[in-house]
This record gives structure tokens, sequence and C-alpha cells, in this order.
């Protein structure tokens, strides 16, 4: 059980913005937010990650709603290169496997 | 970020032999690694916690004396499919994190096929 929510699929425009959102609405209050991608027969690639606050770095933004229970992983400039599946797991920070839900696969048209 | 690295990046082998795959940890020590594995159109499963020095966790249903896991050093850890079937043509990852709790960071897999 993957314990998050996302869309199967999205499509988002080069150079747009791409929007992805997560649920995870029974989410502790010692578990953080990850976000991570993977493009076709390639390992994930780690991207941002959260608590409470809204983060941003040099790939993506995090915004957690204040109630902690759904997230948006923002893409401010879409690529070609952005399409890939990303996945949206919750982890409570110990030293466990994370647990891959379905993920959305985003897929950037030119 | 870190960098984990999987060797080799695909293999083909026969039915029945053994195939060992690497996973090392290239500018970080790790005291756990995890290995998943993931067949096509699907999502990542976790199959194994790798424990340096110590004896691997499995996750219900893998096999352990199947897929061996030996965790001799702080930057490798090797997965050994042991009498491997055609069943077992997979996609295999590894992670491993800096620290506990942590990011975690991902090889680039390596693809088994078996005929």
């Amino acid at each position: 059980d993957a314990k998050t929510t996302q869309p199967t699929s999205m499509d988002c425009a080069e150079g747009r913005a791409a929007n992805l959102p997560c649920n995870h609405s029974t989410i502790s209050g010692n578990e953080y937010v990850y976000w991570y991608r993977q493009i076709h027969s390639q390992g994930p690639q780690y991207i941002i990650h959260g608590l409470k606050n809204n983060e941003t770095n040099e790939m993506a933004s995090l915004i957690i709603t204040e109630d902690r229970k759904s997230s948006t992983l923002i893409l401010p400039h879409a690529t070609l290169r952005d399409t890939a599946v990303y996945y949206c797991i919750r982890s409570g920070g110990g030293a466990d496997g994370l647990t891959f839900g379905k993920g959305t696969h985003l897929i950037i048209q030119p | 970020g870190a960098v984990v690295s999987q060797h080799p990046s695909w293999v083909i082998c026969k039915s029945g032999t053994s195939v060992k795959i690497e996973c090392r940890s290239l500018d970080f020590q790790a005291t756990t690694m995890f290995w998943y594995r993931q067949f096509p159109k699907q999502s990542l499963m976790l199959m194994a916690t790798s424990n340096e020095g110590s004896k691997a966790t499995y996750e219900q249903g893998v096999e352990k004396d199947k897929f061996l896991i030996n965790h001799a050093s702080l930057t490798l850890s090797t997965l050994t499919v042991t009498s491997a079937h055609p069943e077992d043509s997979s996609f295999y990852i590894c992670s491993a994190s800096k620290q506990a709790g942590t990011e975690a960071f991902f090889g680039q897999g390596t693809r088994l096929t078996v005929v």
C-alpha cells in the first residue's frame, strides 16, 4: 500500500509549469513527503522532500498544504527531458526502504 | 547529491545459472542499502534491506535462498540471483542514503534477462 494517491498521467506543454498533485490524507506527523522521478529504464532520481514548510531547490518546488493532507510538485519550466514517472512517497525518516505507488506519468508535449 | 553505481547495467544468462549484481556508493559510506525489483509497466517493489556486517532483511514473499545479499563493506552490496529462471527476468535497482532517514540515491539499475 503506497498510502499516497496520484493521477495516473498528465500532459504539460514544454516551457510551462508542470503541477503534479499528490494526496496523502493519512500522513503521520513524523512522515516526510518525498518526490522521485524515473525516466524510462533508469533508476529513480531524487527531486525534493519536505515535512511542513514549502521547499524549493534547483529542480522543483514542493507545496504542502497546511493540514499536510496533500502536496504539489511544481516543475517551473518543463522541458522534454522532464517526461518521466513521478512518485510521491511518504517516509517516516527511519532506515526503511521506500514504498512506491504507481506514480504519475508526466508527458511534456513540444 | 550522491552517486550510487550498479554493475552490470544489463546481463543475459542461461536458465539455471547464477548472476551477481553489484551496488556501490561511490562518494559516501552506507551501512544500509536497499534492493528493489521492477517488472515491466509496474512500480518498484522493495525486495530486501542490506545491512553492512549482518544478515539482510527480506520482504515477505522474497526467497532469501534465491536472492543472496552480501554487504561486506560500507560501500558495496551484492545481490546474487541463484539458479535463475525466466520469471526472474526483471529490472533490479539498488539504493542507499548518506544517513538513515534521508533522501535515497538510486543506482542506474540492472536489466536481467534469463533465457
